[in-house]
């Protein structure tokens, strides 16, 4: 069965600051990732996918992601943070028309 | 404006009733969903639908029906809504031609009390 793990629940950072967060996935193949954002009380957002070729993904607002097939890995990077970075990001797989969502991570922005 | 409409954007029910939860889309898209989200949960995906007249079982079907007479919609049925019901539900759609553009609809915050 296909899971994929988003290990940090909450995350504050500075305003400024970088941001990564962190996603990981168990699925037999190299799945299709993408990586998606919730504002409060909003739906959601694509931030980014990856299918194939560049393992480094640009997406909108930023954010790249990195593809590590030896870790199963598709994290989240942002160089400098925004206070409007403030949100719940999630993490999805694609293991054939289904997505399948990380539980989230949502990141605090101080000033 | 073209997308996933997503009505009612809030419903208090209580403990026993019915409801469908309505979802329309005008992108033509093949694949339709309905996911549940809950704190600390992410997302879970309730029933889904690859065409007109066929639907699926996702994670957490139990309590929830579906049907898909036509491209464009795709409710959500809740037979006798219990307080562990209480979510936020969205519909998202998909089409093979926009290669897994998955676009999803506003939410529907519902609470059953």
């Amino acid at each position: 069965a296909q899971s994929v793990t988003q290990p940090d629940i909450h995350i504050t950072v500075s305003e400024g600051a970088s941001l990564e967060l962190r996603c990981n996935y168990s699925y037999g193949a190299t799945p299709y990732l993408f990586w998606y954002v919730q504002s409060p009380g909003q739906g959601l957002q694509l931030l980014l996918k990856y299918f194939s070729g560049d393992t480094l993904v640009q997406g909108i607002k930023g954010f790249e992601a990195e593809f590590k097939r030896s870790q199963s890995s598709f994290n989240l990077r942002k160089p400098s943070v925004h206070w409007s970075d403030a949100a719940e990001y999630f993490c999805a797989v694609v293991p054939r028309y289904k997505l399948s969502f990380g539980a989230g991570t949502t990141v605090t922005v101080r000033a | 404006n073209a997308g996933v409409t997503q009505t009612p954007k809030f419903q208090v029910l209580k403990t026993g009733q019915s409801m469908t939860l309505q979802c329309a889309q005008d992108m033509n898209h093949e694949y339709m969903s309905w996911y549940r989200q809950d704190p600390g949960m992410g997302l879970r995906l309730i029933h889904y639908s690859v065409g007109a007249g066929i639907t699926d079982q996702g994670e957490v079907p139990n309590g929830y029906n579906v049907s898909r007479s036509t491209t464009e919609d795709f409710p959500l049925r809740l037979l006798s809504a219990a307080p562990s019901q209480t979510s936020v539900y969205f519909c998202a759609t998909y089409s093979a031609g926009e290669f897994y553009g998955y676009t999803f609809g506003s939410g529907t915050r519902l609470t059953v009390v």
